[in-house]
């Protein structure tokens, strides 16, 4: 059971190239989101999607899309990067989140990119 | 909208101490997470709770789940080297899909 599967680990861009961050998990996981990670800032959540076709915006969510095609898979795409983008990424995924219990989230190992 | 304040920000403890961390939210939470994260990793979930005045442990982890449902408490026993990282809270109101993290209290343990 590979659980959340983030791709890839590393990635350098130059500044205006576009780049797609992949997310899969293998738990028929309802819930996915993505965060990003800065020193000092904690974990601050970009997008989210709580089934396949559905995806809402988070707290930070200029310069970033996503979209939710299948349960398995909730990729993230940088359309212009910029260097304030430069950030560790991190995708999660939980079970039904209005559940009472077992909602906890799982994350990937990130994907530190760097934007020049 | 909704914060969670997480403290101390950083411990410096010597190996065997006790240590204590907390989290406080503006609004009452219906679930809390405590997680670990070693560098270079992702976060790693250590407790859930589901109920106010839950106290639940995972080896020398003890978290509880304060009574107002506004904080919570992430006690470490005995601590070693292995415990340095960064822990964060989470937490999530009733009937939202979204956590809320705390800003990670960053632990050294000194051999």
């Amino acid at each position: 059971n590979a659980g959340v599967t983030q791709t890839p680990k590393f990635q350098v861009l130059k500044t205006g190239q576009s780049m797609t961050l992949q997310c899969a998990q293998d738990m028929n996981h309802e819930y996915m989101s993505w965060y990003r990670q800065d020193p000092g800032m904690g974990l601050r959540l970009i997008h989210y999607s709580v089934g396949a076709g559905i995806t809402d915006q988070g707290e930070v969510p200029n310069g970033y899309n996503v979209s939710r095609s299948t349960t398995e898979d909730f990729p993230l795409r940088l359309l212009s990067a910029a260097p304030s983008q430069t950030s560790v990424y991190f995708c999660a995924s939980s079970l039904d989140s209005l559940r009472s219990t077992d909602t906890e989230a799982f994350f990937g190992q990130g994907t530190r990119l760097t934007v020049v | 909208g909704q914060q969670l304040n997480q403290s101390p920000q950083s411990m410096f403890i010597q190996e065997g101490e006790d240590v204590s961390m907390n989290c406080t939210s503006s609004s009452i939470f219906n679930t809390w997470l405590w997680y670990k994260q070693e560098p270079g990793e992702g976060p790693v979930l250590l407790i859930a709770l589901y109920k106010a005045g839950e106290l639940t442990s995972n080896g020398r982890l003890t978290a509880q789940f304060g009574i107002t449902r506004k904080d919570s408490f992430l006690n470490i026993s005995a601590s070693i080297p292995s415990d340095v990282g960064i822990y964060f809270c989470a937490g999530r109101s009733s009937g939202t899909y979204k956590y809320i993290f705390g800003t990670g209290t960053r632990l050294k343990v000194l051999a």
